[in-house]
């Protein structure tokens, strides 16, 4: 069935170092990427997204980059703060024949970043 | 809009007992979302209705879980009866219409089953 692995589960970086979470999906139809930040005892939150057509979004210090080829795509966070320590989400949304569609979710990242 | 709401935020119960999650979607979103968080599972997508209608229940876990969408503006879920499995916290979310856009979550119901 349909799958995202997301890796690492757990990152701890240095506060202004690089962070970059990496996710892969199964299903080659899948055609919108959202990162998700949730913080401790809160919602999770889209960050950024990226769709099919497109190989790479920024936003400040966030981007993603998607190789449809592979499956495979990634959150970079430069210069990070303290307040970007939560856990991150990727997913992948998948239509369905039905004209619906259907979210996959990875396991969540981790992060912490270390004053 | 005041976003997504669910209630109750907490929910502790007995084995057994019938537990009743709530949730008002986002008005004009066509689309609304059960989701399951635990740390061993983390994210799971249990059952998502577009226009008050299910489309997917694939992933609700036993006939024990049951999930209802009256009309646009509130949703259900219910377990009955209860086990202490069930202890989680549930998201529901409620997206716009079209597939390509963000889902926005509620607070969550943190349930804890005793």
């Amino acid at each position: 069935g349909e799958n995202v692995e997301q890796h690492p589960s757990t990152l701890s970086v240095q506060e202004g170092d690089s962070a970059v979470i990496k996710c892969t999906y199964s299903d080659s139809a899948s055609n919108y990427f959202p990162w998700y930040k949730q913080e401790l005892g809160k919602r999770p939150q889209l960050i950024i997204d990226i769709r099919s057509n497109v190989g790479e979004k920024k936003d400040q210090r966030i981007a993603v980059t998607l190789n449809k080829t592979a499956k495979h795509f990634s959150l970079h966070i430069t210069e990070t703060q303290p307040e970007d320590s939560a856990v991150y989400f990727c997913a992948a949304v998948l239509p369905l024949n039905t004209g619906g569609f259907k979210t996959i979710f990875g396991a969540g990242t981790r992060l912490f970043v270390k004053a | 809009d005041a976003g997504v709401i669910q209630s109750p935020r907490h929910e502790v119960t007995e084995m057994g007992q019938e537990v009743t999650l709530r949730c008002k979607p986002i008005s004009g979103h066509d689309y609304l979302f059960w989701y399951r968080q635990t740390m061993m599972r983390g994210l799971e997508l249990l059952i998502y209705f577009n226009n008050n209608v299910p489309i997917d229940d694939s992933g609700m876990p036993e006939d024990r879980f049951s999930a209802k969408m009256p009309n646009a503006s509130f949703s259900t879920l219910k377990i009955q009866p209860s086990e202490p499995r069930d202890s989680a916290v549930y998201f529901c979310a409620s997206s716009p219409v079209g597939m390509n856009t963000e889902a926005f979550f509620g607070q969550g119901t943190r349930l804890t089953v005793v």
